[in-house]
């Protein structure tokens, strides 16, 4: 099965960092390019970038260009995203996806980021 | 940035037809991606490259792009078609960067 499975809720403080990852497993891990989108609750989809394990080489929205680090280890087929300093406006609902030319065809679970003091 | 605009909200009867339209300039151009996404689920591919249907999804679902606008067209609307749908773009092939719609409510009365 293809599946994509993220690490676990974290709730952090502002102005630290964190590494959320995203597993991928039941294909070639290297073949496709994996997405991190961000969710807002009661708001819509944001794509935040990407990165093609094969290269690596990551792409960024203009919106989260400097805010994020996205990166991949494909000898573990595992995929980061990564805040040095986290602000509460940070909070959301982080999703990974597989994919580019034929959409994001396969999306993690999910992970929670709560950032308060 | 390209820009690609939702209606917020869709309301239609069960049994009835959905069209959600996604509009961007030139957006018949590029290849054209749809999900959907139910309250506290991932989102779900549904439609990709403008009209082609994902395995394991209804025939219901379909979709065309021309000029302007692309849209998501659902027949035969079910109470488990209720969700929030969004487009999606990927901005040039060098950038590679994608772009999603505002997302549309799909409310079945």
């Amino acid at each position: 099965e293809v599946q994509l499975v993220q690490s676990g809720a974290e709730v952090i403080r502002p102005g630290e960092s964190l590494r959320i990852s995203c597993k991928g497993s039941g294909y070639r891990f290297s073949s496709y390019n994996i997405n991190w989108v961000r969710h807002v609750p009661g708001k819509g989809l944001e794509w935040m970038g990407s990165v093609d394990p094969n290269k690596p080489q990551s792409r960024y929205s203009p919106s989260f260009q400097g805010r994020v680090s996205i990166s991949s280890d494909k000898s573990i087929t595992t995929a980061y995203l990564q805040w040095s300093n986290l602000k509460a406006s940070d909070t959301a609902i982080y999703y990974c996806a597989r994919g580019y030319e034929y959409g994001l065809d396969v999306w993690g679970q999910g992970t929670t980021v709560t950032v308060s003091s | 940035s390209y820009v690609l605009t939702q209606p917020p909200s869709v309301s239609v009867a069960p049994g009835k037809t959905a069209r959600i339209s996604c509009a961007g300039d030139n957006i018949g151009t590029r290849g054209v991606h749809w999900y959907q996404q139910k309250p506290g689920q991932a989102p779900i591919l549904v439609i990709y490259y403008d009209t082609d249907r994902p395995s394991g999804i209804p025939e219901r679902f379909s979709g065309s792009n021309s000029g302007n606008t692309a849209t998501l067209t659902i027949g035969r609307v079910e109470a488990g078609d209720e969700a929030d749908y969004y487009c999606q773009v990927w901005d040039s092939p060098s950038d590679r960067l994608g772009v999603f719609g505002g997302g549309t409510k799909l409310t079945v009365l």
